[in-house]
């Protein structure tokens, strides 16, 4: 069982719909990463939250520390949110802390 | 601020030769990171730094090197290029909040 498990792996929509993508973790402290890759293949910092909801733009995140999980929102999908979204979880290892990746969800806005 | 670079952005080796990809980060972190991504897959921990000084192997270490320079330069050496490195580079660095990592351009490798 993956430790950390995004749904879905593929997402395709239609310009202006409402995204969800959703990340279920076992592993790590209590806080998640959320970020993006484009088709380009930079990879950028979306959130890291610990507790409730975090907006920017048209970006929303929230996470259940309880229930472990967390979800990315799109508002008002525009082609250019065509990307790959990662979640990625942090576990302490010694003194350090390293990232639990998620497989990611290939998201496709068609306009 | 640039943030994390990445030199170079593309190289094209022969098995057996070496290179040493470079990664520089501005911001004044503590922790740095190399990761490998191959077509389709998710980012494997290659490497990583928790400090100047230090550096620890991650998932999938076999056939690279490492040296932390000072505080901003974290560079990856492959003495002996081999086709399975072929894969697309990527650096990270660690901010303040532990956690949040913040990535490098990435360095496109094919190993012919």
């Amino acid at each position: 069982k993956n430790e950390v498990e995004q749904s879905p792996q593929n997402l395709t929509a239609q310009e202006g719909e409402f995204i969800t993508i959703n990340c279920s973790y076992s592993v790590g402290i209590s806080a998640l990463h959320w970020l993006q890759q484009h088709p380009g293949g930079g990879i950028v910092s979306l959130f890291m939250l610990s507790s409730g909801k975090k907006k920017h733009g048209r970006l929303i995140a929230t996470i259940n520390i309880q229930e472990k999980h967390s979800s990315l929102h799109i508002t008002a999908s525009h082609p250019r949110d065509s990307a790959v979204y990662i979640c990625a979880a942090p576990v302490r290892v010694d003194s350090n802390y390293q990232l639990i990746w998620g497989a990611g969800t290939k998201l496709i806005i068609k306009p | 601020n640039a943030g994390v670079t990445q030199t170079p952005k593309f190289q094209v080796l022969k098995t057996g030769q070496s290179m040493t990809l470079q990664c520089a980060q501005d911001m004044n972190h503590n922790s740095m990171y190399w990761y490998r991504q191959d077509p389709g897959m998710g980012l494997r921990l290659i490497y990583y730094s928790a400090s100047e000084g230090t550096t620890d192997k991650g998932e999938v270490p076999n056939g690279y090197n490492v040296s932390r320079l000072n505080k901003r330069e974290f560079s990856l050496r492959l003495e002996s290029a081999a086709p399975s490195q072929t894969s697309v580079y990527f650096c990270a660095s660690v901010g303040h909040a532990r956690f949040e990592q913040y990535f490098g351009p990435g360095t496109r490798l094919t190993v012919t």
